[in-house]
Parts: C-alpha cells; sequence; structure tokens
C-alpha cells in the first residue's frame, strides 16, 4: 500500500529554520516525482516545490524560491523540504505528494497520492 | 503564473442531486486540468486528472469535462460521502495553482 508520512513540522519563530521529511512505502520512490503542497489554516491549496525522480530538476513557488530547497535521499526513501528565513505567512500544514506515473524526463505535474500532512507554525 | 477561478466557492445540494461545479483558467491550459476532493482534516484526494479521466477506485458518478479555458466537474446522484470541499489545479506548467474551492455542504 502507497503510504507517505510528513514529520519535522512545528512551532518556530520568525526567520528561523525547520526541515520537513517525507518517508514514502509501497513503491519505487526513486522512480517518480514528488511534491509538497501546503494549507494555511482554513485557506484552500498552495503548491510549493516539485523534485524529479532523482533529484536534479527542481522547481518553486516564487514566494519560497531563495528560502525553501528541496532534495531526496532514495537510498531512504525519503524526501525533505529545508525551510530558512521562515515568515508568519509560512505558517500551514505541508503535505508531500507524489507524482502519478514513472517519468524520465519531465513531469505530469498532479498528484495522486498524499501523505496527511505536518503542521508548521511560524510565530514570536 | 495561471489563475483558477471556480464556482461558486460554495453550495448546498441534497443526496440524490446533481451537482456541477466550474473552474475557468485565465489562460489556455488545453486539458491539464485536475479535480480533488478534500474532507475536513483529511488530505485532498485526486478524483479526475486530464480534464475527463476519472482515477482509479474513484466512483463512476464523478466525471469531467472541458478543454482550454473551461471546465467541470460533476457529480451524479450526490451521496451522503460526497459532501466535502472540492479544487480544480492545473498541471500546464510551474508555478502549479489550484482553485480557491467549492464547499459542497448539506441542504
Amino acid at each position: 500500500q502507497v503510504q507517505l508520512v510528513e514529520s519535522g513540522g512545528g512551532v518556530v519563530q520568525p526567520g528561523r529554520s525547520l526541515r520537513l521529511s517525507c518517508t514514502a512505502s509501497g513503491f519505487n520512490f526513486s522512480s517518480f516525482g514528488m511534491h509538497w503542497v501546503r494549507q494555511a489554516p482554513g485557506k484552500g491549496l498552495e503548491w510549493v516545490a516539485v523534485i524529479n525522480f532523482d533529484g536534479n530538476d527542481k522547481y518553486y513557488t516564487d514566494s519560497v524560491k531563495g528560502r525553501f530547497t528541496t532534495s531526496r535521499d532514495n537510498s531512504k526513501s525519503t524526501l525533505f523540504l529545508e525551510m530558512k528565513s521562515l515568515r508568519v505567512e509560512d505558517t500551514a500544514l505541508y503535505y508531500c505528494a507524489k507524482e502519478p506515473w514513472m517519468i524520465p524526463l519531465g513531469f505530469y505535474y498532479y498528484m495522486d497520492v498524499w501523505g496527511k500532512g505536518t503542521p508548521v507554525t511560524v510565530s514570536s | 503564473d495561471i489563475q483558477m477561478t471556480q464556482s461558486p466557492s460554495s453550495l448546498s445540494a441534497s443526496v440524490g442531486d446533481r451537482v456541477t461545479i466550474t473552474c475557468r483558467a485565465s489562460q489556455n491550459i488545453d486539458t491539464y486540468l485536475n479535480w480533488y476532493q478534500q474532507k475536513p482534516g483529511k488530505a485532498p484526494k485526486l478524483l479526475i486528472y486530464a480534464a475527463s479521466k476519472v482515477q482509479s477506485g474513484v466512483p463512476s458518478r464523478f466525471s469531467g469535462r472541458g478543454s482550454g479555458t473551461d471546465f467541470t466537474l460533476t457529480i451524479n446522484t450526490l451521496q451522503p460521502e460526497d459532501f466535502a470541499i472540492y479544487f480544480c489545479q492545473h498541471s500546464h506548467s510551474v508555478p502549479l495553482t489550484f482553485g480557491g474551492g467549492t464547499k459542497v455542504d448539506m441542504k
């Protein structure tokens, strides 16, 4: 059974850093692109970042460029989101989600399986 | 960036009703459009991809149509478990964006 489990969320002061993890199981993690999507309390969904199967291709939404970095360790079936210079507006539930198909180049840019999310609160 | 506009933002319906939700893209996205369902406290669930393809395991009462800029999600014969929030999302290019959501609640 395909499963994604996020961890690493918490309460952090503005300007500080946090590292989220997403551990995958039930599928060949090293063959799939992965996304981060966030949802502020009571709000809609916001795409954050995507990384391809081998970690060599990444894209970010403008509001996190230069502050957030996504990476992956395929040997451990784990996805990461390193978040620096956190802002109050980064407060959200952070989901990891997988691309639907294996693809050698590019992305399908949608998500067929999601984790349950890990909460991040940025507050002084 | 491509903006996605959903309407209505909320609607009230009864079990057995037919419900249609609209999503409009700010530019032509061909059929690069996906629909998700989200229930309270749960992660989103993929319902429809590529505008009209039903994800495996999703009941056949869910259907999607459209291309270019205008898309619809239809739920035929609404069931109690269908009361939820529905989001569209374009997969044309980055940055990916979602519609604001449509809450379907019980009349």
